[in-house]
């Protein structure tokens, strides 16, 4: 596997489900991010990690809970979601959370429709 | 006023056009522009990267920044229908590197 991987590629859930998606990235970067992108809307940072700590939260709500358990690894889990949550949710990395972070790397998203 | 202005499209073109798509911008601290490309069902991916004003060519591709204007142009010279996706522009301020993203364009060049 090359770049950026995230798993599922689509994901259909209902309100009260408990689901997580997973990004991947084999580009030895340091920094890794959650993106949401709605149709015709800009994309919309929710997380930030670098070094395994997270360094920002985007006022993101509490149903979308992050993970990174190292510098690789990428998860964000999901509970009793809404219907405005559906969405295509991006992973990116970059090198740094600094200069050089504007380079970032994405996965192919996971398609989200929540019922 | 959004930071960073971007039409939606979808913009039509014939094969062989030359293809002209922008954004406009508030904040007078952006230094570094890039313009990513995101085909369907895929992310999206670093086209071009520009640092403050100026041209920078790649192949049929030049982007160009006009910081007076605070306005970002991506040219595509002989556009192919493999051109046929949605085109970012994002653009980051020297202190802060997180790049803020436009809308996207998307554009259709037909055989």
């Amino acid at each position: 596997e090359t770049g950026v991987t995230q798993t599922p590629r689509h994901l259909v859930m209902g309100m009260t489900n408990k689901k997580s998606l997973k990004c991947e990235q084999h580009l030895g970067h340091n920094a890794m991010y959650w993106y949401k992108q709605s149709a015709k809307k800009p994309l919309e940072l929710m997380f930030v990690y670098n070094f395994k700590e997270q360094t920002e939260n985007n006022s993101v709500p509490s149903r979308f809970s992050p993970e990174c358990p190292n510098s690789s690894h990428l998860f964000l889990h999901l509970h009793t979601l809404q219907p405005e949550d559906s969405a295509l949710y991006l992973c990116a990395s970059s090198q740094g959370n600094g200069a050089g972070a504007g380079e970032q790397f994405f996965g192919p998203g996971t398609r989200l429709t929540v019922l | 006023q959004k930071e960073v202005e971007q039409d939606p499209g979808p913009l039509s073109v014939p094969e062989g056009a030359i293809v002209s798509l922008n954004c406009t911008y508030s904040n007078s601290a952006f230094q570094y522009f890039m313009w990513y490309r995101q085909y369907s069902r895929k992310g999206p991916e670093l086209l071009m990267y520009t640092y403050s004003s100026g041209n920078k060519e790649d192949g049929r591709f030049t982007a160009q920044v006009d910081k007076s204007s605070k306005y970002i142009s991506l040219f595509i010279r002989d556009s192919q229908p493999s051109d046929s996706a949605t085109y970012l522009c994002a653009m980051s301020a020297g202190g802060s590197y997180i790049p803020t993203f436009g809308r996207g364009t998307s554009l259709i060049v037909h055989p």
